[in-house]
């Protein structure tokens, strides 16, 4: 029940392509969805988060959509660059203690 | 605003010694989280510190341990070091819940 399903495993997209990461809970307490986005060599970084009484979130070119009665979630990378190339992870938690997805890893080809 | 600062950054042992990670959070934080990264296992958490308590364990055995200090700078030790303890040793902190920002990462191996 504490499991966050996270696909797909790896993406490649063209520039200017909108990749999308999906991630799946059980966890039906969990009320906050943060997604990190991590290079080689660093820790990750959040880039965006959301709580389960919002069905959509946006900030710059990132967007969360949530789908709380399917306890689904996902990350849209709008117009994305060969700069975003990165590992994704979605993650929930009830509290501070994350659960994590297995994590996406995302080319943009340019 | 410096962010959350990780010391050693690279950390080499050998089996059965054991070794401290130390990290100091954001300015005015006082919560930190240590989280294991791996390979194999993914990103895991360890446990959470808050106004020098433990608030939150992760499943790990009782090899690993922390502690937190007034100043909320925080330690994770870890006795008797296995092969499998290689990884990259992750902090983060909060002002309380919600938002929480990682650290560059202690890489530790085990040989």
């Amino acid at each position: 029940q504490q499991q966050v399903k996270q696909s797909p495993q790896s993406l490649i997209v063209q520039k200017g392509g909108i990749p999308i990461i999906n991630c799946a809970y059980e966890n039906t307490a969990f009320d906050y969805f943060p997604w990190y986005q991590q290079f080689p060599g660093k820790g990750p970084a959040l880039l965006i988060a959301i709580r389960p009484d919002v069905s959509e979130k946006k900030e710059g070119r990132f967007t969360i959509s949530f789908n709380k009665s399917a306890k689904q979630f996902s990350l849209h990378i709008m117009d994305s660059q060969p700069g975003d190339s990165a590992t994704y992870f979605c993650a929930a938690s009830k509290g501070n203690k994350l659960v994590f997805g297995a994590g996406t890893i995302l080319r943009v080809k340019s | 605003k410096a962010g959350v600062t990780q010391t050693p950054r690279y950390l080499i042992k050998t089996r059965g010694q054991q070794v401290t990670l130390s990290c100091s959070p954001i300015s005015g934080h006082r919560s930190v989280s240590w989280y294991q990264q791996t390979p194999g296992q993914g990103l895991q958490f360890l446990f959470e510190y808050f106004s020098e308590t433990q608030r939150n364990k992760g499943n790990f055995p009782g090899r690993f341990s922390g502690r937190q200090f007034s100043n909320s700078r925080s330690e994770m030790n870890v006795s008797t070091l296995e092969l499998g303890d290689s990884a990259l040793y992750l902090c983060a902190s909060s002002l309380g819940t919600g938002e929480q920002f990682f650290g560059p990462g202690t890489r530790l191996t085990v040989l």
